[in-house]
């Protein structure tokens, strides 16, 4: 059973910093990953999505990683604003079947 | 613009009575997905969907019932059988199959429903 992990529960950072969110699995045999941000009571909003064939995606400030060798997957947020501030959610689905799994997320908080 | 559409936004249930979700897209996906979000637990799924009149049972589809009879709508039941069920309902959808791998999910904004 895939079990995805998010290191760490919680970030603060000041305006300005880069950052590093990170995600790991137990299952290599993942077949795709998606990054999302969630504003409090809000839904999901898909921010990067890494194909099985792929190892990296970028959008603007933002840069995703995945490493199925290690089971380990990187978000990187460039120059970090107060609107950055959401919690984050990686997730993942194996090549048998559309379920995503996902983990407890980060929240992020950037401090102008 | 294409997206799904959840509705209410908030909703209460008194004790012993059972509710509806609904949950529409306009994004032609086949599958369409009901999760569950509680503080410090993150996402569980509830039951899913690959097709239209087909559905399977998630991690924790006790309580709740579910339809598909079109392709764009996907409502969820919670009934009173579900214990505690208070919580954040996210519905979602994806194109299925193996073009899944390109698109990933698209997700609702939710509904919150309180046990009152």
């Amino acid at each position: 059973k895939q079990e995805v992990t998010q290191i760490p529960a919680a970030l603060s950072v000041p305006e300005g910093e880069n950052l590093v969110l990170n995600c790991s699995f137990t299952d290599s045999a993942i077949y795709n990953l998606q990054w999302f941000r969630q504003d409090p009571g809000k839904g999901l909003t898909s921010l990067l999505l890494i194909q099985s064939s792929q190892r990296e995606q970028t959008s603007g400030r933002l840069n995703a990683s995945l490493d199925k060798s290690s089971g380990r997957s990187t978000l990187y947020i460039a120059a970090s604003q107060p609107g950055d501030s959401a919690t984050y959610l990686c997730s993942g689905n194996g090549g048998s079947n559309y379920k995503l799994t996902f983990g407890k997320g980060t929240l992020l908080t950037v401090n102008p | 613009d294409g997206g799904i559409t959840q509705s209410p936004k908030y909703l209460f249930r008194k004790e012993g009575q059972n509710v509806t979700l609904s949950c529409e897209q306009n994004l032609n996906h086949d599958a369409m997905y009901w999760y569950r979000q509680d503080p410090g637990q993150g996402l569980r799924l509830i039951y899913y969907s690959q097709i239209v009149n087909d559905f399977q049972k998630g991690d924790i589809a006790e309580g709740y019932s579910v339809s598909r009879e079109k392709k764009e709508s996907f409502p969820l039941t919670v009934t009173s059988a579900q214990k505690n069920p208070t919580a954040f309902y996210l519905c979602a959808s994806s194109i299925g199959g193996r073009r899944l791998a390109n698109y990933g999910y698209t997700f609702g904004s939710g509904t919150r429903l309180t046990v009152v």
